[in-house]
């Protein structure tokens, strides 16, 4: 079936450093593929999606290029913000199917 | 609000007891999905409604899970004789409209079963 891999955390980093978080998925079809990050005592908030290959989704600075050709949609920011503290989950929709499908999640820690 | 509402936030029950949680969509929202995550997990799916209509029930785990949203606007997930393994975050999710994997996802509520 369906499923998504996404690196194991914590990710800690210093302010201002590049931030890379893999994620790779399995799929029938052609999915649409999602970052959703989630706050300390927040519910889960949809962050950049791409529906096709070669798309980027971009927003807040952290960008995500679908490959279909290596099954991945890994998510980058150039300079990370303390703010930016929080996990990060990868998901798909698959093409026959209108339910998400979630990664384990990736929690990232900025330090000042 | 303008945001999903779920209640109770947390919800502490022995085991073999009903729960019953509730969850009031965004305004206009087509599309509602309830999700389970357990501590250190992603969210993992349990069942969706296009309007009042159950589209997917594949991901509840047994007969004593049941979901429900008979108007089309609030939902409630009912778990019959609870047990320890049901403890878990239960997150709710509607989305505008259908298919597009855009979710605005509540609180959750946290379910302990002692």
């Amino acid at each position: 079936g369906d499923s998504v891999t996404q690196m194991e955390g914590p990710v800690t980093l210093s302010e201002e450093a590049f931030l890379t978080i893999n994620c790779t998925y399995t799929a029938t079809g052609y999915p649409s593929l999602f970052w959703y990050v989630q706050y300390p005592g927040e519910g889960l908030q949809l962050l950049l999606k791409a529906t096709k290959a070669d798309d980027k989704g971009s927003n807040k600075g952290f960008e995500a290029t679908y490959r279909k050709e290596t099954t991945s949609f890994h998510l980058e920011k150039g300079s990370v913000q303390v703010s930016d503290s929080a996990v990060y989950f990868c998901a798909l929709r698959g093409g026959a199917t209108n339910k998400l499908i979630f990664g384990t999640g990736t929690l990232l820690a900025v330090q000042p | 609000g303008a945001g999903v509402s779920q209640s109770p936030r947390y919800k502490v029950t022995k085991r073999g007891q009903d729960v019953a949680l509730r969850c009031d969509p965004i305004s206009g929202h087509v599309s509602l999905y309830w999700y389970r995550q357990a501590l250190g997990q992603g969210p993992e799916f349990l069942t969706y409604f296009n309007y009042e209509a159950q589209q997917d029930k594949s991901g509840l785990p047994n007969d004593r899970f049941s979901a429900e949203r008979p108007e089309g606007s609030i939902s409630t997930l009912t778990i019959q004789r609870t047990e320890q393994r049901d403890s878990a975050m239960y997150r709710c999710a509607s989305s505008p409209r259908e298919g597009t994997g855009e979710l605005f996802f509540g609180e959750g509520s946290r379910l302990t079963v002692l």
